[in-house]
């Protein structure tokens, strides 16, 4: 069974730029979450997908955005880039279940210069 | 608002000696609790679970254990090994009122590392 699929695995971006990043979950995984993972913030919730809704989000501008696809694939964006959005973009999946390990994937390392 | 903390901030063994990995937690709703291992360029990897009606739970080489009177969970490592080098994270989730989990909360991060 493939995992979590992220991509691109790097990219570089100017401000002011915008920026999609795209994720494919585990099949029949339905739920997808977003995290920004930065050295001195760690581990920062974005938001989570399920059946392409929007189900939790955390504390991020309006600037992070995300959708969910019928089969599941989730995208974000980054609009406006800053350059304290330069980090490491990780997608994880889960089933929806009271055990919701999430699954991640490597990662998308965006650096905005 | 609620967090999920750890004590060290990097840990240093032996290989062969037992590491413990230690994470408090602020909420004292949360009732499910995991810990990720996180190796350079990867994403974090899932090691090990316990839920709030239990206190110990055991795996391959890992327990976890919980203690909820001081809100405090830990990661025993045995026989410690140079592949077990890494970042380890605990998480914390809620249950909602209406039912599901909330968002999967993070603690900082404690780097292990192994020497010969």
């Amino acid at each position: 069974k493939a995992g979590v699929t992220q991509t691109p695995r790097y990219l570089i971006k100017t401000r002011g730029q915008q920026v999609t990043l795209s994720c494919s979950p585990i099949s029949g995984h339905r739920s997808v979450s977003w995290y920004q993972q930065t050295p001195g913030q760690g581990l920062q919730f974005l938001f989570e997908y399920f059946s392409e809704t929007q189900r939790n989000k955390g504390n991020f501008p309006g600037r992070f955005s995300g959708r969910q696809f019928s089969n599941s694939r989730s995208e974000m964006n980054v609009s406006t880039l800053e350059l304290g959005d330069s980090a490491l973009y990780l997608c994880a999946s889960s089933l929806d279940s009271p055990n919701e390990k999430l699954f991640f994937g490597s990662g998308t390392q965006l650096s905005v210069l | 608002g609620e967090s999920v903390g750890l004590h060290l901030p990097t840990l240093s063994v032996q290989e062969g000696d037992n590491s413990i990995i230690n994470c408090a937690y602020s909420n004292s709703a949360s009732d499910y609790f995991i810990w990720y291992k996180q190796e350079s360029g990867k994403g974090p990897q899932f090691i090990i679970d316990i839920r709030s009606n239990m206190d110990k739970r055991q795996g391959q080489r890992v327990t976890v254990l919980l203690n909820k009177t001081v809100k405090h969970l830990s990661l025993q490592i045995a026989a410690t090994q140079p592949g077990d080098s890494a970042v380890y994270f605990c998480a914390e989730k809620t249950k909602r009122r209406s039912g599901g989990y909330n968002k999967l909360i993070f603690g900082a991060g404690t780097r292990l590392a192994v020497h010969p």
